[in-house]
């Protein structure tokens, strides 16, 4: 079955540190991959998308990478705020799936001042 | 913001009582889901729907039915809610195209008793 998994322990760095985050799928070949920011009591919120044949995408202190090979995502935060603190949820969505998006359970991270 | 709300955003309910939540979007997207969102399980599809009166199952579907008359209300019912259907339900609204986002309504939290 499908499977995305991502750091299930919080991570916990110091401000003005980059902090990486990791997907990894299995039995699955996503046409994009998309990572979104969840606080406490809110829905997720949507931050960036990857395509298949991207190897790298930034957005100002946001990067992700995407690697097919490796079935990996890397999420990375430069310059890291204690604003920055929150969830993140990688999904994956196959093409043609009538858009269904499959998640992992996210990560928490806490960026200490 | 993304015009999607939800309705009720809390609810208590007894064991054994219909109830039905409400997903109203102005966006004429035409992809609308049902999450629901558990410690543990992060989000897991309920139903979706790809268009007015298309609708098919997720991955948690036992349980639960849904409408949609129009393009712009999705309506999730529990036909008799149980206490394992407590949990936090979250709309999401996602455009035609595969590198789109997905928007989030503000979410409902729902206690059965």
């Amino acid at each position: 079955s499908q499977k995305i998994e991502q750091n299930s322990e919080a991570l916990n760095i110091q401000e003005g540190k980059t902090a990486t985050l990791t997907c990894n799928y299995t039995n699955y070949s996503p046409a994009y991959l998309q990572w979104y920011r969840q606080d406490p009591g809110r829905g997720p919120v949507f931050l960036l998308l990857i395509r298949e044949n991207e190897k790298e995408k930034r957005k100002e202190r946001l990067k992700v990478t995407f690697d097919t090979t490796l079935k990996q995502s890397l999420f990375h935060i430069t310059a890291s705020q204690p604003a920055d603190s929150a969830t993140y949820l990688c999904a994956l969505e196959r093409a043609g799936n009538n858009r269904k998006l499959i998640w992992g359970l996210g990560t928490s991270l806490a960026v200490n001042p | 913001d993304a015009g999607i709300t939800q309705s009720p955003r809390h609810k208590v309910t007894e064991t054994g009582t219909p109830v039905t939540l409400r997903c109203h979007q102005t966006e004429n997207h035409r992809y609308m889901y049902w999450y629901r969102q558990d410690p543990g399980h992060g989000l897991r599809l309920i139903h979706y729907s790809y268009g007015v009166k298309d609708t098919d199952k997720g991955e948690v579907s036992d349980g639960y039915s849904v409408s949609r008359s129009k393009t712009e209300d999705f309506l999730l019912t529990l036909e008799s809610a149980t206490s394992s259907q407590t949990s936090v339900y979250f709309c999401a609204i996602k455009g035609s195209g595969g590198d789109t986002e997905a928007f989030f309504g503000q979410g409902t939290r729902l206690t059965v008793v």
